[in-house]
């Protein structure tokens, strides 16, 4: 168990839907990553928060946004969802504000759009 | 486009066996960090390595960093059934102003009892 947790498990939803995807990162550690695994893309950074702000950003769609909340957790909204955003979300955390040191990874939430 | 190119992409060896692959990467890195991904699982990160030529290990694991900072080397000695999984390597890559961390497509290791 890595400390970081995520919610929901799984996710089921049409396209054109929006949807939230939770996570609380480790006790003590204040940024926050979000990746998305797909079979053909592999693991790609989405975004990342260190301590309530916006750090840096990776592939992220426009139709999706992160935010960090005072008390750290975060959240991923997606919308107008495609099918070709079924994947596994992950978010990681870290202490360290740099990407360069030891992500600890969340169990994931699998996205399915239909 | 993926920056860090793992090998080999799948193994299947007999319980008992060692196990070595690799991460080779154009760029250089600072760091390398070798994680392992159980199937619907999160990756759970293995070892870390900071320093060029930094030789790690974590119980039946190893990790190089090699000297020229563009690749690194995992082996696992006395491969057991839970060793089963996908191994990726990943490191810190600075793109547009940003930093990020980047991934290899893994290595699936099966290992038969």
């Amino acid at each position: 168990d890595s400390g970081v947790t995520q919610t929901p498990k799984h996710l089921i939803t049409a396209t054109g839907q929006r949807v939230t995807l939770r996570c609380s990162p480790r006790s003590g550690d204040l940024s926050v990553y979000w990746y998305q695994q797909s079979l053909d893309q592999g693991l790609q950074f989405l975004i990342q928060y260190y301590n309530g702000e916006e750090r840096a950003k990776g592939n992220i769609l426009e139709r999706f946004s992160a935010q960090q909340f005072p008390d750290l957790h975060s959240e991923l909204n997606l919308s107008s969802l495609e099918l070709g955003d079924s994947a596994l979300y992950f978010c990681a955390s870290s202490v360290w504000s740099r990407p360069g040191r030891e992500q600890f990874f969340g169990p994931g939430t699998r996205l399915t759009v239909l | 486009g993926q920056q860090l190119n793992q090998s080999p992409q799948s193994m299947f060896i007999q319980e008992g066996e060692d196990v070595s692959m690799n991460c080779t990467s154009s760029s250089i890195f600072n760091t390398w960090l070798w994680y392992k991904q159980d199937p619907g699982e999160g990756p759970v990160l293995l070892i870390a390595l900071y320093k060029a030529g930094e030789l790690t290990s974590n119980g039946r694991l190893t990790a190089q960093f090699g000297i020229t900072r563009k690749d690194s080397f995992l082996n696992i000695s006395a491969s057991i059934p839970s060793d089963v999984g996908i191994y990726f390597c990943a490191g810190p890559l600075t793109q547009g102003g940003s930093e990020k961390l980047v991934f290899g497509k893994g290595t699936k290791l099966t290992v038969n009892p």
